[in-house]
């Protein structure tokens, strides 16, 4: 499968814990986007990388929150002392080349439960 | 904050029918693009406009762009149950970074 893979699909914790999420992009995509969904809404976006450098992040990513993509490949999310209000759906994104303009292609999402 | 507002927010129809989705905008956009979300899963692509393009087409999938009016609808027609889903319009109104910006979507919910 050559599409965006996220792991893992379903994460459960408890009020405090840390998590991580993984994204592995399609492979010749430069670009890689994060996005939070909650239930009902539209995707919101967090952050983006072009290869290896993270150009930019929203301001609901707070402080807890920290994204990376070494060597400009697989992508992940860490949430520090999850609170109640994290739990949403993370989607990845990505974006092959340099065009100002196309489609994404989503990943199918890692679902947060903080309890 | 979300930049489109999608309405109906909720549309139920019979299979066979025609089903027309409503998006508004708040700023310039370059391009604007609608994606489908089976529930639980990612976004699918649909099809692009551009904000020099006025009307297009694919498949059973007709956008039109009104940027006059900060608007666009996607009609399905024929539809089929395979079509229930929830449809999101998403704007590129940021020069070059293709961060899009999502509606709130409608949920179709297509009745055999």
């Amino acid at each position: 499968d050559t599409g965006v893979s996220q792991n893992p699909r379903h994460k459960i914790t408890k009020r405090g814990q840390n998590v991580t999420f993984r994204c592995d992009p399609i492979s010749e995509h430069n670009r890689l986007y994060w996005y939070r969904q909650t239930l009902g809404q539209g995707p919101e976006f967090l952050t983006y990388f072009q290869n290896e450098a993270q150009l930019e992040k929203s301001r609901l990513l707070s402080d807890r929150f920290s994204a990376e993509r070494p060597k400009g490949s697989f992508s992940t999310l860490e949430i520090q002392r999850t609170e109640q209000g994290d739990s949403a759906m993370y989607l990845c994104a990505s974006l092959p080349g340099q065009a100002p303009a196309g489609e994404l292609f989503f990943g199918e999402g890692s679902r947060l439960t903080v309890l | 904050s979300q930049q489109g507002e999608e309405d109906p927010q909720a549309l139920s129809i019979q299979e066979g029918e025609n089903a027309t989705m409503n998006c508004s905008y708040k700023t310039s956009i370059n391009n604007l693009q609608w994606y489908r979300q089976n529930s639980g899963r990612g976004l699918v692509h649909l099809i692009l406009i551009r904000s020099n393009e006025r009307e297009k087409h694919s498949g059973r999938l007709r956008v039109t762009l009104d940027t006059s009016k900060k608007s666009s609808s996607l009609l399905i027609t024929a539809s089929r149950a395979a079509d229930t889903a929830s449809y999101f319009c998403a704007t590129d109104p940021f020069q070059g970074a293709q961060k899009l910006v999502f509606g709130q979507g409608t949920r179709l919910t297509i009745n055999p």
